[in-house]
């Protein structure tokens, strides 16, 4: 089955610990994301890539960074500086290049701190 | 910069009655796509619908349509034949287009909780 995979589910950070946040996707894309979900407030992207070895900062950046070693995988380091790290993690992916194509999203995964 | 508002934050709807979600927008592009998604309790998002803001027909899926007035920058999504399973939080989403194909982000709304009553 093609799709995208996220994990853990669940994610526990003590205080000054970095976390990383993995996302796998099968489907052949070029471009894949990382959103942040807080209740009441949708999804802010933190950071984007829309090809290997190339990323971007996304409107939430301070606190994250991101590796784009390969094509299929795009992991989230929560740091130490990112002082409000609770929330819902979504990792999306779509065709990119020129096509504008729809995002498609991860099942998620929630990081509590503890 | 963009936009994205939803206005409403809950509804509720009768089981097999028709309902309307609401979204507002704010952007200067001329080119651009707007999308429902779908956040059931699971959290997974799901794509409900995609409209291309060139094409003045109106995009529908099954029992989903949406009502796109570019020139009032609305774009609200209607639901037919409401099903229990449609309960779930429904976020509106811009994305500009980029001739480059470079900074393809989504800008979300804040979305809003439909409740489907049996």
């Amino acid at each position: 089955d093609g799709g995208i995979t996220q994990s853990p589910k669940y994610l526990f950070r003590k205080e000054g610990q970095n976390v990383t946040l993995s996302c796998e996707q099968n489907l052949n894309h070029d471009a894949m994301y990382w959103y942040r979900q807080d209740p009441g407030q949708g999804l802010r992207l933190i950071y984007y890539s829309q090809i290997v070895n190339d990323f971007q900062k996304g409107d939430i950046a301070e606190g994250y960074s991101v590796s784009r070693e390969k094509k299929e995988s795009f992991p989230l380091t929560v740091t130490s500086a990112q002082k409000n790290p609770t929330a819902f993690y979504l990792c999306a992916s779509s065709i990119g290049g020129l096509a504008q194509e729809t995002q498609y999203f991860g099942p998620g995964t929630r990081l509590l701190v503890l | 910069a963009q936009t994205v508002t939803q206005s409403q934050p809950e509804m509720s709807v009768q089981e097999a009655e028709t309902v309307t979600l609401s979204c507002t927008y704010d952007t200067s592009e001329s080119n651009y796509y707007l999308f429902w998604y779908k956040q059931p309790p699971s959290r997974q998002m799901i794509l409900v619908i995609r409209q291309e803001a060139y094409k003045q027909q109106n995009a529908t899926e099954n029992r989903f349509s949406v009502n796109f007035q570019k020139a009032a920058k609305s774009f609200s999504l209607k639901i037919s034949d409401s099903q229990l399973g449609d309960t779930a939080m429904y976020f509106c989403a811009f994305m500009k287009h980029s001739y480059t194909g470079a900074n393809s982000k989504l800008t979300f709304g804040k979305g809003i909780t439909l409740s489907v009553r049996p």
